[in-house]
């Protein structure tokens, strides 16, 4: 699976977007950007995930570059409960089961 | 609720005794996984199951090992062969269908004394 690179961290201020960068430029064309989030002591949470279109759900939008080289996690309207370090993972579909391998993340700190 | 059930939340024990943690999920996943994360670190594969009966090693395998008796139950014995065994350790479902996304439980902490 493609290695990702993530700032270590970073800070917005509560009510603005967030957006978490990720590079993964040596990605394959059948390998997934998945994004999780982890709470202090919580399990990880999963967030979005996309292949090549981007994506929104109810929590976040992932805009994935058109060489799929990079690709931006946003949250709208940052809120204290989205303090968290937020997970970049690639992953390629085998037919086999999700074996995610996990970075150390980007530390995001919302501030009042 | 639906979703993956970890038991307990914090676990001790004693040196030298093996100790089993428990994983359950009402998500009628396939895939099953655990993960064990060390402070300030990010989460490492012990073991993974893509069916019931069946299941292969992770990156980090040694000193543990778990059984897949039912589609829904994944427990992971942490065995005293394991040498730093103190972790959170967190167990995940999936489907194996196509960019499927894997989801957690919360995690138990384990301490060994």
């Amino acid at each position: 699976d493609a290695k990702t690179t993530q700032p270590t961290s970073m800070d917005c201020a509560e009510g603005r977007a967030a957006n978490l960068p990720c590079n993964h430029s040596t990605i394959s064309g059948n390998e997934y950007v998945y994004w999780y989030r982890q709470i202090h002591s919580q399990g990880p949470q999963y967030i979005i995930h996309g292949l090549k279109n981007n994506e929104t759900n109810e929590m976040a939008s992932l805009i994935i570059t058109e060489d799929r080289k990079s690709s931006t996690l946003i949250l709208p309207h940052a809120t204290l409960r989205d303090t968290a370090v937020y997970y970049c993972i690639v992953r390629a579909y085998t037919g086999t089961a999700s074996k995610l391998t996990f970075g150390t993340g980007t530390r995001l700190q919302v501030t009042l | 609720d639906g979703g993956i059930t970890q038991s307990p939340k914090y676990l001790f024990r004693k040196e030298g005794q093996n100790v089993t943690l428990s994983c359950e999920q009402n998500l009628n996943h396939d895939a099953m996984y655990w993960y064990r994360q060390d402070p300030g670190q990010g989460l490492r594969l012990i073991y993974y199951s893509q069916i019931v009966n069946d299941f292969q090693k992770g990156d980090i395998a040694e000193g543990y090992s778990v059984s897949r008796e039912k589609k829904e139950s994944f427990p992971l014995t942490v065995t005293s062969a394991q040498k730093n065994p103190t972790a959170f350790y967190l167990c995940a479902s999936s489907t194996t269908g196509t960019g499927a996304a894997a989801f957690f439980g919360q995690g138990t902490r384990l301490t060994v004394v």
